[in-house]
């Protein structure tokens, strides 16, 4: 069965630091989302991407984030000068229609 | 917005028993219902996909139903096993394509 890959899985960085996380999603999806989990809370929304540019974001989702869609097949994330409280389970999810997706494992990030 | 409410937020039972694990949501607006799974540390595992237009699937021991006109969906799981100890969520997507998820129903089935 077709899956969303996530690397890496674990990263661990200092704060201020820019970090990327990657995601390979489905190859014949069209909707690219990312999404958090901060330890003990809620997943949240952060960012859908349809065609080639941001559909809907939340106010997570600020300055210091960005995503981009730089070959073909990656879907990345990059926080440009993390913070403590960026520490969390980073999801990403791919959609071959809007509203069915497909979650890969997760990207877990800690910021000391 | 909407808001997603999993009741309780921990169960634990012992095995081979039958259980319900209940999502309420606020806005009845919603495209579909999808229920997850998460291991303690890993990703989410999609179980069951509810669509607006349907009031039940089911899948194997694993049998969800959804009322949009109430609000609330239910997880059904029969005959429970220790292998079924988990956090099981609760998401919603309606306008705009987001999904809302619930807080998690935290279970644990005793040998």
């Amino acid at each position: 069965e077709p899956e969303v890959t996530q690397t890496p899985s674990h990263q661990v960085t200092q704060m201020g630091q820019e970090v990327i996380l990657r995601c390979v999603p489905i190859s014949n999806h069209l909707y690219f989302y990312w999404y958090r989990q901060i330890l003990g809370q809620k997943v949240e929304f952060l960012v859908s991407f349809y065609n080639n540019e941001i559909s809907e974001k939340s106010e997570i989702f600020d300055d210091q984030f960005s995503v981009e869609r730089p070959d073909g097949s990656n879907f990345t994330l990059k926080i440009r000068s993390t913070k403590l409280e960026d520490s969390a389970m980073y999801f990403c999810a791919s959609g071959g229609e809007a509203n069915v997706l497909t979650f890969g494992a997760g990207s877990r990030l800690t910021v000391l | 917005k909407q808001e997603v409410t999993q009741i309780p937020a921990a169960l634990s039972v012992p095995e081979g028993e039958n259980l319900v694990l209940n999502c309420s949501f606020t806005d009845s607006a919603i495209y579909n219902l999808q229920w997850f799974r998460q291991d303690p540390g890993k990703g989410l595992t999609s179980l069951l996909l509810i669509q607006s237009s349907q009031r039940e699937q089911t899948s194997g021991r694993l049998n969800a139903s959804l009322d949009k006109s109430s609000g609330r969906s239910t997880l059904y799981i029969a005959a429970s096993q220790p292998g079924d100890s988990a956090t099981y969520l609760c998401a919603v997507i309606g306008t705009g394509n987001q999904f809302y998820f619930g807080t998690g129903t935290s279970l644990t089935v005793i040998p």
